[in-house]
């Protein structure tokens, strides 16, 4: 079946630096990948639409400069959270759709301390 | 706007029980419903995808049904094994969005 890899799995970073988190499909192209934020014990909230080739698709109240996404291939679409803050914890999840179905990643727990 | 809606938040079963965990949705122009399991850190896996023209899909021990004029999903667990606790969502898309439910979290006690 689909496969997205997420990468890392977790990240411990100090506040102020950036940090990437990759969204892979394995063994389809996805021309779009969306990413998804989840605080604890609440269900996924999207962030934004990643579109290969073109500017992503932000959701209301989620700010692009710091949540910077690059889907520069049919394969990779990466998030970037700039000049991070403690507040910017959380998990992290990406999805793609495939035959009509969405594959999601592993997700990628961000700490920052 | 599409709400999604799963009852009960939380279920706690003795193993070997049939149970079945409930979605309803406002907007019954859906695309297709997908039900979900994430385990606690995880991402979330798919367990079942309906479409829009169909009524249930059926995998192992698990069956999903569907009523779009109800706005209605159920996911059916038959013999639940411990290794099933897990949280539970439900997802409808609607025009390319995916509104995800508040979730159920299930406990399967050996």
């Amino acid at each position: 079946g689909a496969v997205v890899s997420q990468h890392p799995s977790r990240v411990i970073c100090k506040s102020g630096t950036s940090v990437k988190i990759e969204c892979r499909s394995l063994d389809f192209q996805a021309t779009t990948m969306f990413w998804y934020r989840q605080f604890p014990k609440q269900s996924l909230m999207l962030m934004a639409t990643s579109n290969e080739g073109s500017k992503a698709t932000y959701e209301q109240g989620v700010e692009k400069d710091k949540f910077l996404i690059n889907h520069a291939s049919l394969t990779l679409s990466t998030l970037t959270v700039t000049s991070a803050h403690p507040e910017d914890s959380s998990f992290y999840i990406c999805s793609a759709v495939r035959d009509n179905g969405y594959t999601f990643g592993s997700g990628t727990r961000l700490t920052v301390v | 706007k599409q709400e999604v809606t799963q009852i009960p938040a939380a279920l706690s079963v003795p193993e070997g029980e049939n149970l079945v965990l409930n979605c309803s949705f406002t907007d019954s122009a859906i695309y297709n419903l997908q039900w979900f399991r994430q385990d606690p850190g995880k991402g979330l896996t798919s367990l079942l995808l309906i479409q829009s023209s169909q009524r249930e899909q059926t995998s192992g021990r698990l069956n999903a049904s569907l009523d779009k004029s109800s706005g209605r999903s159920t996911l059916y667990i038959a013999a639940s094994q411990p290794g099933d606790s897990a949280t539970y969502l439900c997802a409808v898309v609607v025009a390319n969005n995916l509104f995800f439910g508040t979730g159920t979290r299930l406990t399967v006690i050996p």
